[in-house]
This record gives structure tokens, sequence and C-alpha cells, in this order.
């Protein structure tokens, strides 16, 4: 299985709203990351999880709130959020590799959050 | 900071060969990538460099020059379904930090 699942796919939400994203990898992998994508944009990184504890934070605003319940799973809970913050959110897994081998991102399919 | 710079878009013929480059100011990471997305999907892997040369992966190629600051994808036999957005990445290691360069969006027509 080579898969990491998003849920869910769209996510309308208003600006008092609480709601969380959600992400799934059954490969064993020890790194997760959320990504933040922009129309004609890169993905932005905002997290990254390695072996299940925050490695990562960049920078991002506490309206975004990262949980690794275990190693499988990755949230994204969202509050209060601002209508620029409408985007793409792009989960991914990798290895986890601390060498310089390859650490080839699975990504899933995404989340379409509106924000109004 | 980290910048990869990309050409923002590039148009070429079905079954002729596209080079896309990536020129970049950062230093000290582990590796380059290569990153297909079609338009609404998620980003896949092409490509990786963890040493300066050449690295050949089916119609596709990946070049990597540290002392020049630039790599390259090459994709070869061109076909339709490659038009999508590229996106080279560089690696950090320790803590897993990726930054993705500025994209490039490839059109491939008849």
């Amino acid at each position: 299985d080579t898969e990491v699942t998003q849920t869910p796919k769209h996510l309308v939400m208003g600006m008092t709203n609480k709601k969380s994203l959600k992400c799934e990898q059954h490969m064993g992998h020890r790194a997760m990351y959320w990504y933040k994508q922009k129309a004609k944009k890169p993905p932005e990184l905002m997290f990254v999880y390695s072996y299940e504890k925050l490695s990562i934070n960049e920078s991002v605003p506490s309206r975004f709130s990262p949980e690794c319940p275990n190693s499988s799973l990755l949230n994204l809970h969202l509050h209060a959020l601002q209508p620029e913050d409408s985007a793409l959110y792009l989960c991914a897994s990798s290895q986890g590799n601390r060498d310089r081998g390859l650490d080839e991102q699975f990504f899933g399919p995404g989340t379409r959050l509106t924000v109004l | 900071g980290q910048s990869l710079e990309q050409p923002s878009e590039v148009t070429a013929v079905e079954g002729a060969i596209v080079q896309i480059n990536c020129t970049y100011q950062t230093s000290g990471f582990y590796g380059l990538s290569w990153y297909q997305q079609h338009d609404g999907g998620a980003p896949t892997f092409l490509s990786y460099n963890a040493l300066d040369g050449l690295e050949e992966t089916g119609r596709f190629s990946s070049f990597l020059s540290r002392s020049d600051s630039y790599g390259y994808l090459l994709l070869q036999e061109l076909q339709m379904k490659d038009s999508a957005s590229y996106f080279c990445a560089v690696r950090f290691g320790g803590y897993q930090k990726v930054t993705f360069g500025t994209g490039t969006k490839l059109q491939v027509i008849p």
C-alpha cells in the first residue's frame, strides 16, 4: 500500500468555525508533512513530524494546530481561519531517512479548503 | 534563506526533448529531487540526485552540479500526458526540511 489518504477532499468553513483535516498512511513512514499550496505556486512546507515528534514549524500562525496521534495519522486542526488561508492542503509522508539517500515523499490528494 | 528558481512556463512538441532548469541559492542540502504535479493532482516523485552527475529513470533524467548551483530535469520522447507542473526540491538533513522550487508549467503540443 503506497497510498496517503486525506479527508475531507473539500471543506468550506466560516472564519469562526473549528474543523480538522486528516491524513493517514500505512507505509511505515516515520516522517509526515503538512504543506499549503496556492494556485500556480509550489507547495509550501508548514509542519514536519519526525518519529511522531514535531520537528519543524515554519512559523505557521497558531490558528493552524498539527497533531500526530500515532505513526500512521496526522491531523491539522483549524480555528479562526482567514479567507487568505483558502488553499490546497497537502499531506505527505516519507521514510524519514536522515542520511544523504533518497527520502521520497508520497503525497495525498489534498484537501481543497475555502474560508468564507 | 533558500531559493530555487525555475522558468515559469515551457512549451515543447510531442516526441521532442525538453530540459527544465533549476538554479538555486542555498547550500548544505542533501539532495535535489524532482516532482511532477498534474492540474488538480498531488505531486509525484520523479527523480533524485544525491551526488553531482546524471541520473536516468526511463524517459526522465536529472542532473546536478553543486559547483554551478544548478540542476535540470530532462524529459525525452515527450508525450501529451507529460503536460504538468514540475518542481525541483531540496532536502536538508536532520529534520526533514524540504523546500520546493518555483515550478515550471510544461505544455506539450501536438
